[in-house]
C-alpha cells in the first residue's frame, strides 16, 4: 500500500520569501514522486518529478524537490514566492512500474504583498 | 499540440438525466484515467484503463460507466445522475511507467452540476 501526507493544508507567505511545502509518503516499492500545482479553474499542471535519478530535483517556475529516502519525505521549495505562485499544490506518488497514482490532501499557497 | 481535452466544460443536470464526458489525447498515451475532485477530498479516482478496451475501478466507482473504444479517447458515463455527483471531473493520461516515470498529464476539467 502506499500513501501520501502533505503536512500543511494552507501555507502563507510573503512575496519574495522562501516557500516550503511539505510532503511525506509510504511505499512498499521504489516509488516515482511527483509535485503538481493547480490554478484556480485549471488543470493540474506538473512541477517536477523525482524516479529515481539524482535526489534534488529542478523544475519549472524556480521550484525544487529533494528526495530523502531514510526520512521518506519529497518537499517542494522555492526560495523567492511571485504572486504568481498562489495555488493548491499536490505531492503524488506512484509505484515503480505500477499503475496507480495516490494523491495527498493538497496545500493550498496564499501570497502575500 | 492539445494534448488532453475534455468536453464538455460545464453542464447542469436534473437528476435522473444521464450524460457522458468525453476526453481525447493525442500523445498516443497508453493509460487513461478519470477522476473527480471534491472540495477538502483532493483528487479521486474513478476508474482508469491501461489500454484500448480495458477499463478498471478505482476508488469511487458507483454510478459511474467508461468506455475505451478507441487508444485516444476515454468515455465516462452518467446513467442516472445524482446530486452527490455535482463536482468537477479531471481526465487525465500517462505513458506506461516504466517509460519516463509515467507523470500525469491533465485536461483542463469538466465542471458538474446535478440539481
Amino acid at each position: 500500500a502506499q500513501s501520501v501526507t502533505q503536512l500543511d493544508s494552507h501555507v502563507s507567505v510573503s512575496e519574495g520569501t522562501p516557500v516550503l511545502l511539505r510532503c511525506n509518503y509510504s511505499s512498499s516499492y521504489s516509488p516515482s514522486l511527483f509535485w503538481y500545482v493547480q490554478h484556480p479553474n485549471k488543470g493540474l499542471q506538473l512541477l517536477l518529478k523525482y524516479t529515481s535519478a539524482a535526489t534534488l530535483v529542478k523544475g519549472i517556475n524556480g521550484f525544487e524537490a529533494e528526495f530523502k529516502k531514510s526520512e521518506t519525505s519529497f518537499h517542494l521549495t522555492k526560495p523567492s514566492a511571485h504572486m504568481s505562485d498562489a495555488a493548491e499544490y499536490f505531492c503524488v506518488v506512484r509505484r515503480a512500474a505500477g499503475n496507480k497514482l495516490t494523491f495527498g490532501g493538497g496545500t493550498r499557497v496564499l501570497v502575500k504583498p | 499540440n492539445a494534448g488532453v481535452t475534455q468536453t464538455p466544460k460545464f453542464r447542469v443536470l436534473k437528476t435522473g438525466q444521464s450524460m457522458t464526458l468525453l476526453c481525447a489525447q493525442d500523445m498516443n498515451h497508453e493509460y487513461m484515467y478519470w477522476y473527480r475532485q471534491d472540495p477538502g477530498m483532493g483528487l479521486r479516482l474513478i476508474h482508469y484503463s491501461v489500454g484500448e478496451g480495458t477499463t478498471a475501478k478505482g476508488e469511487v466507482p458507483d454510478g459511474y460507466n467508461v468506455s475505451r473504444l478507441k487508444k485516444q479517447n476515454f468515455l465516462l458515463g452518467l446513467e442516472s445522475a445524482a446530486p452527490s455527483q455535482t463536482s468537477v471531473y479531471f481526465c487525465a493520461s500517462s505513458y506506461l511507467p516504466s517509460s519516463g516515470g509515467g507523470e500525469l498529464f491533465f485536461g483542463e476539467g469538466s465542471r458538474l452540476t446535478v440539481l
